[in-house]
């Protein structure tokens, strides 16, 4: 599969763990996104990367939560401490934006679903 | 900041009507606009884009959509539905000048069809 994987695909936590999802874009994307999405809404933007660059954090993005790629390729999504209400599907999407203005298409993973008890 | 409504959560047909599926956005500036489609157990896809030029823009599997700018609204269209349409579709901006992949998507709208 040469799509964008993301692991797990399910996440069963309890109130106050911390929980981690990785991210595989596909090979050669240079920008990886991180979106949420809860029930009935569509996805919300959390951040990007350029790179190993985190180029832009949205405001829903709370202290608990941090990002990173540290070598360009995967990424993981740290949140600690969770809450209820971070229950959601966490996706991933990678990009590959070759020169500056250039159209860039999206291809999105499957998702991470956590469910915090 | 931008905003996305979808007019309808749910919308059900059956095969060989018509769909029209409303979007009207919020923002100042100027924007790029998505539709995006995820079918039952896949990823999200694109459908559609309109960046500039012409207003109607056609997509994937006989979609198009019409950028009206004068009403702030990225409305879908398929003339004749099939049972293979049934999927979630999201509406989705983006503010010009930024990244493409940073989106603002409306809430989303159901499409069932019924063979």
């Amino acid at each position: 599969d040469t799509g964008v994987s993301q692991n797990p695909r399910h996440k069963i936590t309890k109130r106050g763990q911390n929980v981690t999802f990785r991210c595989d874009p596909i090979s050669e994307h240079n920008r990886l996104y991180w979106y949420r999405q809860t029930l009935g809404q569509g996805p919300e933007f959390l951040t990007y990367f350029q790179n190993e660059a985190q180029l832009e954090k949205s405001r829903l993005l709370s202290d608990r939560f941090s990002a990173e790629r540290p070598k360009g390729s995967f990424s993981t999504l740290e949140i600690q401490r969770t809450e209820q209400g971070d229950s959601a599907m966490y996706l991933c999407a990678s990009s590959l934006v070759a020169l500056q203005g250039s159209n860039e298409k999206l291809f999105f993973g499957s998702g991470t679903q956590l469910s915090v008890l | 900041a931008q905003s996305v409504s979808q007019h309808n959560h749910h919308v059900i047909l059956s095969e060989a009507a018509s769909l029209e599926l409303g979007c009207n956005y919020s923002y100042g500036g100027t924007v790029n606009l998505f539709w995006y489609v995820q079918y039952p157990g896949q990823h999200l896809q694109l459908l559609l884009k309109y960046f500039s030029g012409d207003p109607l823009v056609k997509g994937i599997k006989g979609f198009e959509a019409e950028f009206i700018k004068s009403k702030f609204s990225f409305n879908l269209r398929k003339p004749s539905v099939q049972w293979s349409d049934t999927a979630e579709y999201f509406c989705a901006v983006n503010a010009r000048g930024t990244s493409y992949g940073k989106l603002t998507f409306g809430q989303g709208t159901i499409l069932t069809v019924h063979p």
